[in-house]
């Protein structure tokens, strides 16, 4: 069974410029998680889709963050514009059914960098 | 709000010591832990779950223990083995998944 994929896996941009994350699920996986992971901290929850609804997204800056699901399958996360502070590595995760207790399996991540 | 706490931050042992790693979290009323890995520049692995009605789960030599109602969960690791530098993550479910910060283990051969 292939597992969560994100692509890319690194990026480094200039501040104030744009950039987006791409994910793919697991195969049949209807929740999608998107979280933040500052160096030297745990991964923080920024968003989370069930099929291509938002369940919860009260931890994403809503002023420079967007995300969506696309037919309740891939996902983007976007940073308009990007701060230092973005500086992180991106993690997607995704589980099976619509139970938040179900377990997460979790990508490769994204490693941005915001000069 | 759901607070974790890893300690310690990080440790270094010879191979062959066995790994005792701790994870606190301030609110009991979770629905289960899980134990993750993460190596540099990777994702998360994850390693065991444990549900709020269970004490222990075990997989190799791997065993978490879980006292929900002091707040504690205990990872171990037996015989290390220098293949088992990596960082390891507590996450709590309690609705969503809260993380500690990580213990970042060295195995010196």
């Amino acid at each position: 069974e292939a597992g969560v994929a994100q692509s890319p896996r690194y990026k480094i941009i200039e501040k104030r410029q744009s950039v987006a994350f791409w994910c793919n699920p697991i195969s049949g996986h209807a929740t999608l998680y998107w979280y933040q992971q500052i160096l030297g901290q745990g991964p923080k929850l920024l968003i989370q889709f069930q099929n291509n609804g938002v369940v919860d997204d009260s931890q994403l800056p809503k002023d420079r963050f967007s995300a969506e699901r696309l037919k309740g399958v891939d996902s983007t996360l976007k940073i308009q514009p990007a701060k230092l502070e973005d500086s992180a590595v991106y993690l997607c995760a995704s589980s099976l059914g619509t139970s938040p207790y179900n377990e997460q399996f979790f990508g490769p991540g994204t490693r941005l960098t915001v000069l | 709000k759901q607070e974790v706490t890893q300690i310690p931050a990080a440790l270094s042992v010879p191979e062959g010591e066995n790994l005792v790693l701790n994870c606190s979290f301030t609110d009991s009323a979770i629905y289960n832990l899980q134990w993750f890995r993460q190596d540099p520049g990777k994702g998360l692995t994850s390693l065991l779950l444990i549900q709020s009605s269970q004490r222990e789960q075990t997989s190799g030599r791997l065993n978490a223990s879980l006292d929900k109602s002091s707040g504690r969960s205990t990872l171990y690791i037996a015989a290390s083995q220098p293949g088992d530098s990596a960082t390891y993550l507590c996450a709590v479910n309690d609705y969503k998944l809260s993380f500690g910060a990580g213990t970042t283990v060295t195995v010196r051969a």
